[in-house]
């Protein structure tokens, strides 16, 4: 079965662009988070979606954004992008974002110049 | 607030045993995750404990105690490829039951 599946894998912007990053959650799993990890550093939570809604936001600006789709796959939106916007951006997906463990995709580093 | 806390680096020895500490201060507490994290990788789970005892897992074991906000991962038998960051995380009520992730700890393993 194929796990949590994002892309790009790497991607390059220069300050105030935007970029999206898309995430397909693993089979039958409704629920899906993004979190950003700064180098160094764990990663911190920034969505959660489930059945198309917003479950939880972490403390990013509104820049920040992000939707789910009829299919369980998400985008995260970043706007007016800044130098400390680089990060590796992992999604993870749970069955229906409760009580089970989250399982992580493998991330999209993303550069910002 | 949410905070935790581990150690930033550990060094041991292949086929040792090592313990990796972690402290948490958090409301809404709902379970602590440990992730293992080898470079440029994404995390992958190692256990989860959400009543205080430990819970074995072949060569990994974790430790909770929820009154004194502390937990640990035990690695037994260490081989190199345990050389890796080890990430504790707390299930809050508050995120909506997803994480707050410690820095980590990067562990090396050494022949």
């Amino acid at each position: 079965d194929a796990g949590v599946t994002q892309s790009p894998t790497h991607l390059i912007k220069t300050r105030g662009q935007h970029v999206t990053l898309r995430c397909s959650p693993i089979s039958g799993h409704k629920s899906v988070s993004w979190y950003q990890q700064v180098l160094g550093q764990g990663p911190q939570f920034i969505f959660q979606y489930y059945e198309k809604e917003e479950r939880g936001r972490g403390n990013f600006p509104d820049r920040f954004s992000a939707r789910q789709f009829p299919n369980y796959s998400s985008e995260l939106n970043v706007n007016a992008l800044l130098l400390g916007d680089s990060a590796l951006y992992l999604c993870a997906s749970s069955l229906r974002g409760n009580q089970e463990t989250q399982y992580f995709g493998p991330g999209t580093r993303l550069l910002v110049l | 607030g949410q905070n935790i806390d581990q150690p930033t680096e550990m060094t041991a020895t292949e086929g040792a045993i090592v313990q990796i500490n972690c402290t948490y201060q958090t409301s809404g507490f709902n379970g602590l995750f440990w992730y293992q994290q080898h470079a440029g990788e994404a995390p992958t789970f190692l256990s989860y404990n959400v009543l205080d005892g430990l819970e074995e897992k072949g060569r990994f074991s974790s430790f909770l105690s929820r009154s004194k906000g502390y937990s640990y991962l035990l690695l037994k038998e260490l081989q190199m490829k345990d050389s890796a960051s080890y990430l504790c995380a707390v299930r809050s009520h508050n995120y909506g039951q997803n994480f707050v992730f410690g820095p980590g700890t990067r562990l090396s393993v050494l022949p």
